[in-house]
């Protein structure tokens, strides 16, 4: 198993241009996540979704946008981007095991920086 | 509001010693908590979790974390540090029910010298 992967590792945008991350898992979990990590700021939620086709707002959704067409996959997309988005993102997912929700895993994370 | 605690930035050990890296947190109900722990440019990785049961739970790597409900702790632990512990650690607390939602730490850098 691949566990969760994220395409692509690293991206360099100017200001106002648009992009799609692409977070895909194999374990077949209901749960999906999508994080940024800053320095100092541990992880911060900015959007999830608890199943095909659902997405919710997390902690900093502003400036982004999320789709979960099929299970396996969850993207995050900027529409405009900004500096303020140089980030790490970091995508996870987590299922259920005996009626209890499971711990999170998480891909490797995207570097993007805006210029 | 839940939060969590971690407050420490960095925490240095010498290697054999024993190693301690704090959390605390504030969450209504009953808490699920987790670390994680994340390596040079690196994803997180799971470490252990308390959701129930006992206070002491034991997880990869040989670390371990005692869970106090009156002190509102989880902190992490291990009894002989290894160099190849230095990592940075993460805290979380489960605050969305459900959906599984993580409140996490600002992280801990563990520094452990030969």
């Amino acid at each position: 198993n691949a566990g969760v992967t994220q395409t692509p590792k690293f991206r360099v945008l100017k200001t106002g241009q648009s992009m799609t991350l692409l977070c895909a898992q194999d374990m077949n979990h209901e749960y999906m996540y999508w994080y940024r990590q800053d320095p100092g700021m541990g992880l911060r939620l900015i959007h999830y979704s608890v199943g095909e086709g659902t997405t919710a707002k997390g902690e900093v959704p502003d400036g982004y946008n999320v789709s979960r067409l099929k299970k396996q996959n969850f993207l995050l997309g900027l529409e405009s981007a900004a500096p303020s988005q140089t980030s790490v993102y970091f995508c996870a997912s987590s299922g259920l095991k005996g009626g209890r929700l499971n711990e999170q895993f998480f891909g490797p994370g995207t570097r993007l920086t805006v210029l | 509001a839940q939060s969590v605690a971690q407050p420490e930035d960095q925490v240095n050990v010498a290697e054999g010693n024993p190693l301690t890296v704090k959390c605390t947190y504030s969450v209504s109900g009953n808490p699920y908590l987790f670390w994680y722990v994340q390596y040079p440019n690196r994803g997180l990785q799971f470490l252990l979790k308390y959701i129930t049961g006992d206070n002491l739970v034991k997880g990869s790597y040989g670390f371990e974390a005692e869970f106090n409900k009156s002190q509102t702790s989880f902190h992490l632990k291990k009894p002989s540090a290894l160099v190849s512990d230095s990592a940075l650690y993460f805290c979380a607390v489960n605050y969305g029910g459900s959906q599984g939602n993580l409140i996490f730490g600002k992280g801990t850098k563990l520094s452990v010298k030969p």
